[in-house]
């Protein structure tokens, strides 16, 4: 059973188009979060949700918005796709905020 | 602003020596401070967390030291083995409620058999 499932695991578009990743996670975690990791494997937060609730959100361009429907679901809207917005976007969750991560396999989103 | 430096990009080591990975920060007074493993293709896992109080955590062959003074982390694999290749990421925490782990770029360590 995988712990925080994430699709697709590679995502190939056309600039200005609009995709999903979707991501979920089986451990009963109540925060969930999306990391996004450049070429120089740099990680970083973009943003989280407690209960369905969202707790943080980086400075991320509008075109990306997230959508909890419940606490085990957290997906990852991105509108008018860039090529500076290919990256891997990794899921996390966690019990609480504030304690260790498991994250998802990843998706690598190549814009073209 | 806040800064999270890991010691090199690239560590090569030979099986059976110990591995030192460091980590410094700066502008920052973590709460926590988490060390993860990342394969290739592969989401970063969990290793150990330490806390602001504790000086020492050990797991198995892994040991992690918490200098609050020296703002360092060392992350210690003893006995290596080419298994442990991989990148190993350091990650503070404020502990704050709204804040999110901050990562570090990473250590990519080889061990050769």
């Amino acid at each position: 059973d995988t712990a925080v499932s994430q699709t697709p695991k590679y995502l190939v578009t056309q600039m200005g188009n609009d995709k999903s990743i979707k991501c979920e996670q089986n451990l009963g975690h109540d925060t969930m979060y999306w990391y996004k990791q450049d070429s120089k494997k740099f990680l970083k937060i973009m943003f989280s949700y407690n209960n369905k609730e969202l707790i943080i959100n980086e400075t991320v361009p509008n075109r990306f918005s997230p959508k909890s429907p419940d606490k085990a679901h957290l997906n990852l809207h991105i509108n008018s796709l860039e090529l500076g917005d290919s990256a891997v976007y990794f899921c996390a969750s966690s019990w609480t905020e504030n304690e260790k991560l498991f994250f998802g396999s990843g998706t690598q989103l190549s814009v073209l | 602003s806040q800064k999270i430096e890991q010691n090199s990009e690239a560590l090569n080591i030979q099986e059976g020596k110990t591995a030192t990975l460091t980590c410094n920060y700066t502008n920052y007074s973590p709460a926590y401070l988490q060390w993860y493993r990342q394969d290739p293709g592969r989401g970063p896992v969990f290793l150990l967390l330490i806390r602001e109080n504790e000086k020492e955590k050990r797991k198995e062959r892994l040991k992690v030291t918490f200098d609050t003074t020296l703002k360092q982390s060392l992350f210690h694999i003893t006995a290596s083995q080419p298994a442990d290749s991989a990148t190993y990421l350091c990650a503070l925490d404020n502990g704050q409620a709204g804040t999110a782990l901050i990562f570090g770029k990473g250590t990519t360590l080889s061990v050769s058999s």
